[in-house]
């Protein structure tokens, strides 16, 4: 059973920092693109970023918002995702789930989709 | 960046009814890059619909995902209790960033 399970999140004074983790099991870790998603109180859901896995170049991306702000990394050896917080702001202030984008092979089509398929149950972050 | 406008933003709708709700791209997208959601209340977000219209394994048939271009939609043929939640589309391109619209809240009449 795929399990993501994040920690870390707290509350934090604007201008700090904070150190999100997520610890998975179920799934090799090691072959996956992993992704932030968070949620404002009360709001819809926003991309933060995700890494590829090492085979793909193990490189990130980021929304806008948190470019040069944010960095994710991962630890292979310890199946863990994380997302270092630098420079917070109050609208950081958030709800923060780790995810797994899986891909998914159409053989009718013979095309390929990705898409969150599994989920944490989030973190929350208050930065106030 | 790939805007999605989701309407309406909310709905009030009874058991057994028949609902359809739309997810508008900014831009013409692949259908392969077309994602629905689901998130019941103090839950992490569910995958249902991948690709626009495939189902992801367990989800019922009642939902049904469609659409091409910049129009999409999800219908659900015949509401559930359960069923009442917050919808959201999502776009996964080739291309970051990743984006989802602003969701959809069914809630009961």
């Amino acid at each position: 059973e795929v399990q993501l399970v994040e920690s870390g999140g707290g509350l934090v004074k604007p201008g700090g920092s904070l150190r999100l983790s997520c610890a998975t099991s179920g799934f090799t870790f090691s072959n996956a693109w992993m992704s932030w998603v968070r949620q404002a109180p009360g709001k819809g859901l926003e991309w933060v970023g995700r890494i590829k896995n090492k085979i793909d170049g193990g490189t990130t991306d980021y929304d806008a918002p948190v470019k040069d702000r944010f960095i994710i990394s991962r630890d292979d050896s310890k199946d863990t995702l994380y997302l270092q917080m630098n420079s917070l702001k109050t609208e950081d202030t958030a709800t923060y789930y780790c995810t797994m984008d899986q891909a998914f092979y159409n053989v009718l089509t013979a095309s390929l989709s990705s898409a969150f398929d599994f989920w944490g149950r989030g973190t929350t972050v208050t930065v106030s | 960046e790939i805007v999605l406008t989701q309407s309406p933003g909310t709905l009030s709708l009874s058991p057994g009814e028949r609902v359809t709700l739309s997810c508008g791209a900014s831009q013409s997208i692949n259908t392969t890059d077309l994602a629905w959601y689901q998130q019941k209340s103090g839950q992490a977000p569910r995958l249902l619909i991948y690709g626009a219209s495939s189902r992801v394994s367990g989800i019922p048939d009642r939902f049904i995902g469609s659409g091409s271009g910049t129009d999409f939609t999800l219908t659900i043929s015949r509401l559930e209790p359960e069923d009442f939640a917050v919808y959201y589309c999502q776009h996964y391109g080739r291309s970051p960033p990743i984006t989802f619209g602003q969701g959809t809240r069914l809630e009961i009449k």
